[in-house]
């Protein structure tokens, strides 16, 4: 099936700690997008890539850190610089060309604080 | 700066009931209007995307509408079912920032048996 994985789904992270947050999609889309979810709000954009080797921040990216070295994988990094780290992430994946595709979610990871 | 609002949070309903939900956004240069679903815990499910020349899109028992002079979208779904019960969340995306969606806070949705 094709799709979007998110791993892991629960993550813990200790004091000072990165961690890094896997999504891999094989939907052969271009673009993949890093969204943090609060509870009772809505998502807000960490970060996007539209080709490989090129990424923009989006609203929210600072204490947060991406690379793009293949199609299918868009790793997301949460340094110790994030403060509040305690989220919901999704990552999202859309075919490129034009922005009139949907995008499309994986199930998410739970990152909490030790 | 975009700005999507949904109101109600939160919306019960017997089954069997038709309903609406409202989204309303604040920037009328938008590209498309985007309806999501989303159980407990898991990511998000595209439901409906309407295109900024369109005026409605329909799925199923899912009917989305778009108007932009006005900055609303409404997503009304016919005869709910308890299968329905989920949060709905809109998102549109501004035709300054073409990959970027702006999302609202969502409608929690219970549709009782």
């Amino acid at each position: 099936d094709g799709g979007i994985t998110q791993s892991p789904k629960y993550l813990f992270r200790k004091e000072g700690q990165n961690v890094t947050l896997s999504c891999e999609q094989n939907l052969n889309h271009d673009a993949m997008y890093w969204y943090r979810q609060d509870p009772g709000q809505g998502l807000r954009l960490i970060y996007y890539s539209q080709i490989v080797n090129d990424f923009q921040k989006g609203d929210i990216a600072e204490g947060y850190s991406v690379s793009r070295e293949k199609k299918e994988s868009f790793p997301l990094t949460v340094t110790s610089a994030q403060k509040n780290p305690t989220a919901f992430y999704l990552c999202a994946s859309s075919s490129g060309g034009t922005a009139n595709q949907p995008q499309h979610f994986g199930d998410g990871t739970r990152l909490s604080i030790l | 700066k975009q700005e999507v609002t949904q109101i109600p949070a939160a919306l019960s309903v017997p089954e069997g009931e038709n309903l609406v939900l409202n989204c309303s956004f604040t920037d009328s240069a938008i590209y498309n209007l985007q309806w999501f679903r989303q159980d407990p815990g898991k990511g998000l499910t595209s439901l409906l995307l309407i295109q900024s020349s369109q005026r409605e899109q329909t799925s199923g028992r899912l009917n989305a509408s778009l108007d932009k002079s006005s900055g609303r979208s409404t997503l009304y779904i016919a005869a709910s079912q308890p299968g329905d019960s989920a949060t709905y969340l809109c998102a549109a995306r501004s035709s300054g920032s073409a990959r970027q969606l702006t999302f609202g806070s969502g409608t929690q949705l219970t549709v009782l048996p």
